[in-house]
């Protein structure tokens, strides 16, 4: 059973970088049996919803979102069973619950497994 | 971007009674070559993430109940709760994977009359 994990700073300033990791436990994602995932970011806000961020697979391909595609990094850390996600300049409009989760079918499929999630708050 | 519209935004129910959202996608969500709707619905309580109910706009997840199910097709869909129990309290979504980027619906909640 594939269990995600976010963690990283709950406050972050403003034009700084925000910077998260989701540690994924229960199965190693460079193994075979997971090639199905991608891994993505989602982040939700009251004002905004659910908004997709980004994605990568396990060989390090990202897809992103291209209302936020300048500002963001994901990277994978196979070794460690990691993903990360780097946002740059954030502002109050950053503010939000940031999950992490695993998609099937592709880098933009539907979302069966999540993390519960790490809440970002931008604030000088 | 696929723009996701749901109706209604809120919902009130009486227990054992039907409980019916709608979703609705400013474009197809059918690919003809595998005969698929790429949609999927979500439930999602205070405090906790999204919980992944139907994809393939009619495939049930595992370990989800019966009376939870989708229909519909191309750019109309529909999520029933057949007999509403007290556990079904939530906001539900709705979400496209037809193309990149992946949107949501705005969401509808669903509560006990």
């Amino acid at each position: 059973q594939l269990q995600l994990q976010e963690s990283g700073p709950g406050l972050v300033k403003p034009s700084e970088t925000l910077s998260l990791t989701c540690t994924v436990s229960g199965g190693s994602i460079s193994d075979t049996s997971y090639w199905v995932y991608y891994w993505g970011w989602i982040r939700q806000s009251p004002g905004k919803g659910l908004e997709w961020i980004g994605s990568i697979y396990y060989s390090g391909s990202t897809d992103y979102n291209p209302s936020l595609k300048s500002r963001v990094t994901a990277s994978v850390d196979t070794s460690k069973n990691q993903i990360s996600l780097k946002l740059t300049y954030v502002t109050a409009a950053d503010t939000a619950v940031y999950y992490c989760a695993g998609l099937r079918t592709s880098s933009y499929g539907y979302m069966d497994v999540w993390g519960k999630g790490t809440t970002v708050t931008v604030s000088s | 971007d696929i723009v996701m519209t749901q109706s209604p935004d809120s919902l009130a129910v009486s227990l054992g009674e039907r409980a019916t959202i709608y979703c609705k996608s400013s474009r197809s969500l059918l690919y003809t070559y595998n005969n698929k709707d790429y949609l999927g619905w979500y439930q999602q309580k205070p405090g906790q993430p999204p919980k992944l109910l139907i994809y393939w706009a009619s495939t049930r997840e595992s370990g989800v109940p019966d009376r939870f199910s989708g229909s519909g097709s191309g750019t109309d869909f529909t999520l029933t709760i057949s007999s509403l129990q007290a556990e079904d309290v939530a906001v539900y979504y709705c979400q496209q994977y037809s193309s990149s980027p992946p949107t949501f619906g705005q969401g509808t909640r669903l509560e006990i009359k």
